[in-house]
């Protein structure tokens, strides 16, 4: 089963900011949060990971409470190519590990 | 850096016939892959996890026998679907994960995805 759950749809305005959540309150100390998002018949592509500490990279903010059991990744300024669906995955911090899936957001960017 | 790709994007298929699928990774040495499964509006089911030069590790339920994965070298493994019926048909996603001139790639970089149609 999935370590993580996230609302299923969601609707954003254009140039606005999309916060999408994810709860993983299972979470180990050794584990890290991945995002990653799909876009329609594509692989998933890589967005942003965090340990315990908010992070910011040029596509998105990550904001990790300070119990670790919930996640927030902001879109600061949605496009439409922002439609995707939006993965929440935790992960061990040392070695290769497999990834499990939950059912991800499915974020719409509304013009 | 980290780019994955994959072969075909898509193929069409006969029931009964094998079809290979092959996942290579572009700029790093991949020392695991993984398969994936997408069915039409469903998340990813990972289907198994190889190591280069071991036998692949197979999630529960899914048939070694029927889905042969071979990861020979640290840049391409490739999955055959052998006897393959309508139900296989669907969208096969590789990832990799590695290391590139002494950085550890820990997480997985996803190849566009191929998609089977078996008629």
């Amino acid at each position: 089963d999935a370590k993580t759950t996230q609302p299923p749809s969601m609707d954003c305005a254009e140039g606005r900011a999309a916060n999408l959540p994810c709860n993983h309150s299972t979470i180990s100390g050794n584990e890290y949060v991945y995002w990653y998002r799909q876009i329609h018949s594509q692989g998933p592509q890589y967005i942003i990971h965090g340990l315990k500490n908010n992070e910011t990279n040029e596509m998105a903010s990550l904001i990790i409470t300070e119990d670790r059991k919930s996640s927030t990744l902001i879109l600061p300024h949605a496009t439409l190519r922002d439609t995707a669906v939006y993965y929440c995955i935790v992960r061990r911090t040392s070695g290769t590990y497999k990834y499990i899936f939950g059912t991800g957001t499915r974020l719409k960017v509304l013009a | 850096g980290a780019v994955v790709s994959q072969h075909p994007s898509w193929v069409i298929c006969k029931s009964g016939t094998s079809v290979k699928i092959e996942c290579r990774s572009l700029d790093f040495q991949a020392t695991t892959m993984f398969w994936y499964r997408q069915f039409p509006k469903q998340s990813l089911m990972l289907m198994a996890t190889s190591n280069e030069g071991s036998k692949a590790t197979y999630e529960q339920g899914v048939e070694k026998d029927k889905f042969l994965i071979n990861h020979a070298s640290l840049t391409l493994s490739t999955l055959t679907v052998t006897s393959a019926h309508p139900e296989d048909s669907s969208f096969y996603i590789c990832s990799a994960s590695g290391s590139l001139t002494g950085t550890s790639y820990n997480e997985q970089f996803f190849g566009p995805g191929t998609r089977l149609t078996v008629l």
